[in-house]
């Protein structure tokens, strides 16, 4: 695999609490990709980054919000979570336009 | 809504048959990428074939690509029992995002 991380791998959180998932990578690529995974929809793009502090909203950002400081790190926040963002989370970087993507292993969060 | 659809969105093949897998998407592109995915795990990169080239070929992959039709097709030829997966196709537009389709599921039968 490719340099990059999810933390944490599962989790299983309240309605109505914060959540924030981490994706590291180390292979300096300059955009990131953060995805969710359900039965049914294939993969949908959550939100974007093209550059530290550059984001842009993909297909359903809608309840989520993203920071980027650091070239490495890419955070996904659920502010106040619902039932309904219950999925698998995949991040994905990629290092110039018109080249592929490397995912992380994916996060598996559950909203009770 | 999704830039791409696959078809068939599930595919039963003998192993040693040849599997084909279509993709159809909805607005110009920069290229078309093809991933697979085994069960539980993270998405693989398998080709990407650019908006200006027609066919492309990797190992026992074929991937041809009409953007006149919007469409895009993956041929996985002497199937294994490892081709076993999910597969997806994702469009790469002039806007940065990558989009990726429902996926078709492969099963190979022994």
């Amino acid at each position: 695999d490719a340099g990059i991380t999810q933390s944490p791998r599962h989790k299983v959180t309240e309605t109505g609490t914060p959540v924030t998932l981490r994706c590291h990578q180390t292979e300096n690529h300059r955009y990131m990709y953060w995805y969710r995974q359900d039965p049914g929809h294939g993969l949908r793009l959550i939100h974007y980054s093209y550059g530290v502090k550059d984001t842009d909203k993909g297909e359903v950002s809608d309840g989520y919000s993203v920071s980027r400081s650091k070239t490495e790190d890419f955070l996904l926040t659920l502010e106040s979570a619902t039932s309904s963002q219950t999925s698998v989370y995949f991040c994905a970087i990629r290092d110039r336009q018109d080249y592929e993507q490397y995912f992380g292993p994916g996060t598996r969060l559950t909203v009770t | 809504s999704q830039q791409g659809e696959e078809d068939p969105q599930a595919l039963s093949i003998q192993e040693g048959e040849n599997a084909t897998m279509n993709c159809s998407y909805k607005t110009s592109i920069n290229n078309l990428q093809w991933y697979r995915q085994n069960s539980g795990r993270g998405l693989v990169h398998l080709i990407l074939i650019r908006s200006n080239e027609r066919e492309k070929h990797s190992g026992r992959l074929r991937v041809t690509l009409d953007t006149s039709k919007k469409s895009s097709s993956l041929l996985i030829t002497a199937s294994r029992a490892a081709d076993t997966a999910s597969y997806f196709c994702a469009t790469d537009a002039r806007d940065d995002k990558i989009i990726f389709g429902k996926g078709t599921r492969l099963h190979i039968l022994p």
